[in-house]
């Protein structure tokens, strides 16, 4: 079965520090799809960036890039110049083409210190 | 254009009560999923559903189901309430093709005491 971790509950960084929130994934699959969704204080998720695993290009959002490491299976988020509002929980999610069904890890509570 | 939005926000049941929960996709999305988020198990996926079909479930028992209407309207039921059912329902819709990006609706808070 496919697993999504992320072994990091909680993070802090400096305002305008960068920071990096981790997450590894299992699947025996070659064709899926990652992602990298925010949830704020107010809850409602959003997503912040996706990888198409066939891809070896790794996905830039602004301030938001994504590690794609598919043979170590890790998918890690680095938040660069971290402002007070990327305070939020992160979590990191996979979905296999096909199945419309996507699973997600535990999150990261990322806490951002003026 | 209109976000996700689920009914009601808030819930208190008592235990072996049932409830129902709702959810409007964004306008033009064919796709509904349903998620049960509790402190510490992060996102749970209970199904999905697409053009009035499901198309894949989570391994939840058969106390939750759900179904979709002709505009794309969801619903999910819950029977015979326990406290671990106590939790925030999420929705998400899409245009139900991979990789589309799912929005989420603010969640509806169930409480089971």
């Amino acid at each position: 079965a496919q697993t999504v971790t992320q072994s990091q509950p909680e993070m802090s960084v400096q305002e305008a520090e960068t920071v990096t929130l981790s997450c590894t994934y299992d699947t025996s699959e070659s064709d899926y799809y990652l992602f990298w969704y925010k949830q704020p204080p107010s809850r409602q998720m959003i997503l912040v960036i996706r990888q198409e695993a066939y891809k070896q290009q790794n996905a830039t959002e602004n301030r938001f890039s994504v590690n794609f490491q598919k043979a170590a299976k890790s998918f890690s988020l680095k938040i660069s110049d971290s402002q007070l509002g990327d305070a939020a929980m992160y979590f990191c999610a996979y979905g296999t083409s096909g199945t419309y069904k996507y699973i997600f890890g535990t999150g990261t509570r990322l806490k951002v210190l003026a | 254009k209109a976000g996700v939005t689920q009914t009601p926000r808030y819930l208190i049941k008592t235990r072996g009560q049932q409830v129902t929960l709702s959810c409007s996709p964004i306008s033009g999305h064919r796709s509904v999923s349903w998620y049960q988020q509790t402190p510490g198990q992060g996102l749970q996926f209970l199904f999905e559903y697409f053009s009035e079909t499901q198309r894949n479930k989570g391994n939840f028992p058969g106390r939750f189901s759900g179904r979709q209407f002709s505009n794309s309207r969801s619903e999910m039921n819950v029977s015979t309430l326990e406290l671990g059912d106590s939790a925030l329902y999420l929705c998400a819709s899409s245009f139900g093709h991979d990789l589309y990006e799912q929005y989420f609706g603010p969640g509806t808070r169930l409480t089971v005491t």
